[in-house]
């Protein structure tokens, strides 16, 4: 059971905005920034979004990330049939010294 | 531009242990820290630790103390990961990562995963 809680999956039409949500704790996410990542099947992980709201270098402006208190969002707009991944929520958790996960969320363009 | 390549994919035996290599290439090796990831059929992915390249310092994950070693080399600028008395459930894809500490702690360089199969 990952620290970070996410919906295992979400689908939208193309064209529309999905919204991932990503729930912690004041320990991880109300206290240090969240890291979005996509994943594609048997690919490395990418960085989108790191310190709760900055787009990586190269990553597309549709993608988009907030955070309020213990919960944090990552944004599709105008989703594409090349958005279809997996996508993780990341945060570092000062009661367990380390990095936390979310399970992540398997998004699907209909 | 920024790489990071790591060793093949390994078989082993529970009880066993193994380390994988993770060579870096195209930045300051000493200036960033290195995370292990893993992802396991079916599971999220799995922070099991970070070191940092300057001075060697590590932090693990809980549930793997005492069973992982993170080490790096900067005269090759390769980390290592060894990981120890090897169980079904650890068979996995393991990554390694640039950590970025002044950006919250972001990956934003991975190498391209090291299959490790644990079977008898």
């Amino acid at each position: 059971q990952s620290v970070l809680t996410q919906p295992p999956s979400l689908s939208e039409a193309p064209r529309q905005r999905v919204t991932i949500s990503c729930s912690g704790s004041t320990s991880n996410i109300g206290k240090n920034g969240v890291n979005w990542y996509q994943q594609f099947p048997g690919k490395a992980p990418k960085l989108l979004i790191y310190y709760d709201t900055f787009l990586s270098a190269g990553v597309s402006d549709r993608f988009s990330g907030s955070k309020s208190g213990a919960s944090a969002s990552l944004s599709i707009s105008g989703l594409q049939s090349e958005d279809e991944a997996d996508y993780f929520c990341a945060a570092w958790d000062d009661s367990l010294n380390g990095q936390v996960f979310g399970g992540g969320t398997k998004v699907t363009v209909l | 531009q920024v790489q990071l390549m790591q060793s093949g994919a390994e078989v082993k035996e529970p009880g066993t242990s193994v380390k994988v290599s993770c060579k870096a290439s195209g930045y300051t090796f000493r200036t960033y820290g290195i995370s292990w990831v893993r992802l396991a059929p079916g599971q999220g992915l799995e922070w099991m630790g970070w070191i940092r390249v300057n001075n060697g310092d590590t932090s693990y994950a809980q549930d793997l103390q005492g069973r992982v070693t993170m080490t790096a080399d900067t005269s090759t600028n390769t980390a290592y990961m060894e990981l120890t008395s090897l169980r079904s459930d650890d068979t996995a894809v393991y990554y390694c990562a640039r950590d970025v500490l002044l950006a919250a702690r972001a990956l934003d360089y991975w190498g391209q995963g090291t299959l490790v199969t644990v079977s008898s």
